[in-house]
């Protein structure tokens, strides 16, 4: 089983800055089967990035997603005040879709 | 419009049982992999069940191995998970997320169904 561990655990920022989020692998990630997803208080996760850094349907430019192997990298280059959420990575190329534990982006 | 609509949870006693369904629609359901995730209260996303389009894989976290069971009717649009053995660490938000044609990301996701699994 593949283990995702995903850093800082919380990210106090300012609207404007950017903010850099990680994930680290236990295991190489298979043709970098790596998403990223934004969860709001009360809400189903939506699709940020999938096959590491490609932007889903509808996902503003100024989020971008990096890396392969064990060690990726989201990051919003400005962020906006709808950006202040859980962010998880996911990888989904193995028999078991697991997720990260989650970094919370929060107003500073 | 892609929806998918959870439904089934409720309160369930310790070693109850409860079916959860998903109905789909806008979208060809058969042609898509379909998955449940759980998020406990406060807590982060767990994936807990994968099901290939035609049934023929089919997959399941350690923790709920041998007491859920994940299936699909593609007559019906329609994707179910039947939890046996229930216990508390089960009490979660469950979430039915499309897959995609083979390995994908789980880009449309329900609203969710709350299952509080208490005595």
């Amino acid at each position: 089983e593949i283990v995702l561990t995903q850093s800082p655990g919380t990210l106090s920022l300012s609207p404007g800055e950017r903010a850099t989020l990680s994930c680290r692998a236990s295991q190489s990630v298979s043709s970098s089967y790596l998403a990223w997803y934004q969860q709001k208080p009360g809400q189903a996760p939506r699709l940020l990035i999938y096959g590491a850094s490609s932007r889903a349907t509808g996902i503003p430019d100024r989020f971008s997603g990096s890396g392969s192997g064990t060690d990726f990298t989201l990051t919003i280059s400005r962020l906006e005040p709808e950006d202040f959420a859980v962010y998880y990575c996911q990888q989904y190329g193995s028999s078991q879709g697991t997720f990260g534990q989650g970094t919370k982006v929060e107003i500073k | 419009e892609v929806q998918l609509v959870e439904s089934g949870g409720g309160l369930v006693k310790p070693g109850g049982s409860l079916r959860l369904s998903c109905a789909a629609s806008g979208f060809t359901f058969s042609s898509y992999s379909m998955n449940w995730v759980r998020q406990a209260p406060g807590k982060g996303l767990e994936w807990v069940s994968s099901i290939s389009s035609s049934s023929s894989y089919i997959y399941y976290a350690d923790s709920v191995k041998g007491r859920f069971t994940i299936s699909r009717d593609n007559a019906k649009n329609s994707l179910y998970l039947q939890m046996n053995s229930l216990r508390a660490e089960d009490t979660a938000v469950y979430y039915c997320a499309r897959g995609g044609a083979v390995a994908g990301p789980f880009d449309y996701w329900g609203q969710g169904t709350l299952v509080t699994v208490s005595s």
